[in-house]
């Protein structure tokens, strides 16, 4: 079955802390992942995505994200978080037809 | 950046009515839009895919006569929830496709059902 698992819920950090948000998927053929980021009264901001190439993408907003196939997983990273990035997170992994499977999000909370 | 406009933002209707949410892509044209719903504090799941000119296809599970997608132009595609009952209430997100590898998505729509 194809899914997408983030385990964390709910995390909290201190501003200027580093953060790690992870994401493992299931997925049949070879995938296509995807990391954004939704905002109160805002759509979901595409911060990175990955096809194919570099394991390791970097993103806007000072993100990155490291494919391990050899997990099935999907890591966002950033080194400092800025209060600004408190907001949903979502992972997401999808094929050439465009649809996309989601994770059940993280609720980031910056700590000042 | 594409741009991927909603209407209405929030919508409060009697249960039996009908309610039209429209999606538009502003700033470029899309032969797919994507139809999602999304739960209080849960995740996107995808309800159907709009294909301009042809008929929507729908995820298994979501009932089409209840969700009723147009799909008339490369710039709008139309989601009428058909007489609305309260388990309907619902965030709705609809996301157009600009290349094969990338969506944009509308700031969604929050459905009330009375």
């Amino acid at each position: 079955a194809q899914s997408v698992t983030q385990p964390d819920i709910h995390i909290t950090v201190s501003e200027g802390a580093s953060l790690e948000l992870r994401c493992n998927y299931s997925y049949g053929a070879t995938p296509y992942l995807f990391w954004y980021v939704q905002s109160p009264g805002q759509g979901l901001q595409l911060l990175l995505k990955y096809f194919s190439g570099d394991t390791l993408v970097q993103g806007i907003k000072g993100f990155e994200a490291e494919f391990k196939r050899s997990q099935s997983s999907f890591n966002l990273r950033k080194p400092s978080v800025h209060w600004s990035d408190a907001a949903e997170y979502f992972c997401a992994v999808g094929g050439n037809t465009g649809k996309l499977i989601f994770g059940q999000g993280t609720t980031l909370q910056v700590k000042p | 950046g594409a741009v991927v406009s909603q209407h209405p933002s929030r919508v409060i209707c009697k249960s039996g009515t009908s309610v039209k949410i429209e999606c538009r892509s502003l700033d470029f044209q899309a032969t797919t839009m994507f139809w999602y719903r999304q739960f209080p504090k849960q995740s996107l799941m995808l309800m159907a895919t709009s294909n301009e000119g042809s008929k929507a296809t729908y995820e298994q599970g979501v009932e089409k006569d209840k969700f009723l997608i147009n799909h008339a132009s490369l710039t709008l595609s139309t989601l009428t929830v058909t007489s609305a009952h309260p388990e309907d209430s619902s965030f709705y997100i609809c996301s157009a496709r600009l290349w094969a590898d990338e969506q944009f998505f509308g700031p969604g729509t929050r459905l009330t059902v009375l």
